[in-house]
C-alpha cells in the first residue's frame, strides 16, 4: 500500500495565483483531512470529509476550499493565494481513530 | 476552552540518557490521546493512543502513559535515530462524527551519540 500520498510536494505561487492540492489514500479511509503546520502553531484542520461527496470547515477554513468526488481523493483549491497561506500542507485519512499523514507539500505564496 | 500543551519545547539528550516528554491537556470529554513522531521534512507518523487514566503502552524504547490531565513519553536509553520531534493530539467531545484532533506544538527531541 502507498498508504496517504500527496502531490506536489513543493509549489511557489505568487499572490492571486490559485492552486489545487491533491491528496490520495489506498486504504478505504472514510474520513479525510487537511492540515496545515506552521512554526510554533501546531498541526490546525483546515477542512474534512467524512464519507465520499461530504465535506465541512475545520478550524481555518478562510481562503481555502475542497472536494471529496471520490473517496479515495481528497482536493484542496486556494483560488486566491495570499501570503499568509504560506505554509506546509498536510493531508490525512482515517477510519476514526488515529490519522495516516502523507508527506506533506510545502506551499510558499510570495 | 480545549487545549493541548507540550513541555519542553526542545531537549537535548546524550545517547543512553533517559528522559520523559509531557503533553498536559484541558478538554471536556477525552476521546483519545495520540503521540505521533515527526522527521523533518516529513508527515507526522503514529506511535500510540491512550484512552483512560492508568493506561500505558510502549513500542521499543518508548512508553506512553495516562493520567487525566496529562500524558508521559518515556524515553528510555535513546538512541541517535530517536531525534525528532514529538507530538501529542487529543480527540475531544461526546459522539459526532468529526473526530477532531487538537495537536500540541510537539517537543523537538535531540540524541547525541
Amino acid at each position: 500500500n502507498a498508504g496517504v500520498t500527496q502531490t506536489p510536494k513543493f509549489r511557489v505561487l505568487k499572490t492571486g495565483q490559485s492552486m489545487t492540492l491533491l491528496c490520495a489514500q489506498d486504504m478505504n479511509h472514510e474520513y479525510m483531512y487537511w492540515y496545515r503546520q506552521d512554526p510554533g502553531m501546531g498541526l490546525r484542520l483546515i477542512h474534512y470529509s467524512v464519507g465520499e461527496g461530504t465535506t465541512a470547515k475545520g478550524e481555518v477554513p478562510d481562503g481555502y476550499n475542497v472536494s471529496r468526488l471520490k473517496k479515495q481523493n481528497f482536493l484542496l483549491g486556494l483560488e486566491s493565494a495570499a501570503p499568509s497561506q504560506t505554509s506546509v500542507y498536510f493531508c490525512a485519512s482515517s477510519q476514526g481513530g488515529d490519522r495516516e499523514f502523507g508527506p506533506g507539500t510545502r506551499l510558499t505564496v510570495t | 476552552e480545549d487545549q493541548v500543551t507540550q513541555s519542553p519545547e526542545a531537549l537535548r539528550l546524550q545517547e543512553g540518557e533517559s528522559s520523559s516528554l509531557n503533553c498536559s491537556y484541558t478538554v471536556s470529554g477525552l476521546r483519545g490521546l495520540f503521540w505521533y513522531r515527526q522527521d523533518p521534512g516529513k508527515g507526522p507518523e503514529f506511535l500510540f493512543t491512550l484512552y483512560s487514566a492508568g493506561e500505558e503502552k510502549e513500542k521499543e524504547r518508548l512508553k506512553a502513559t495516562l493520567t487525566k490531565k496529562e500524558s508521559f513519553l518515556h524515553i528510555t536509553a535513546p538512541k541517535p535515530e530517536d531525534s525528532a520531534t514529538y507530538l501529542c493530539a487529543v480527540q475531544a467531545g461526546y459522539g459526532g462524527a468529526t473526530n477532531k484532533l487538537i495537536f500540541g506544538t510537539g517537543t523537538l527531541l535531540a540524541v547525541q551519540p
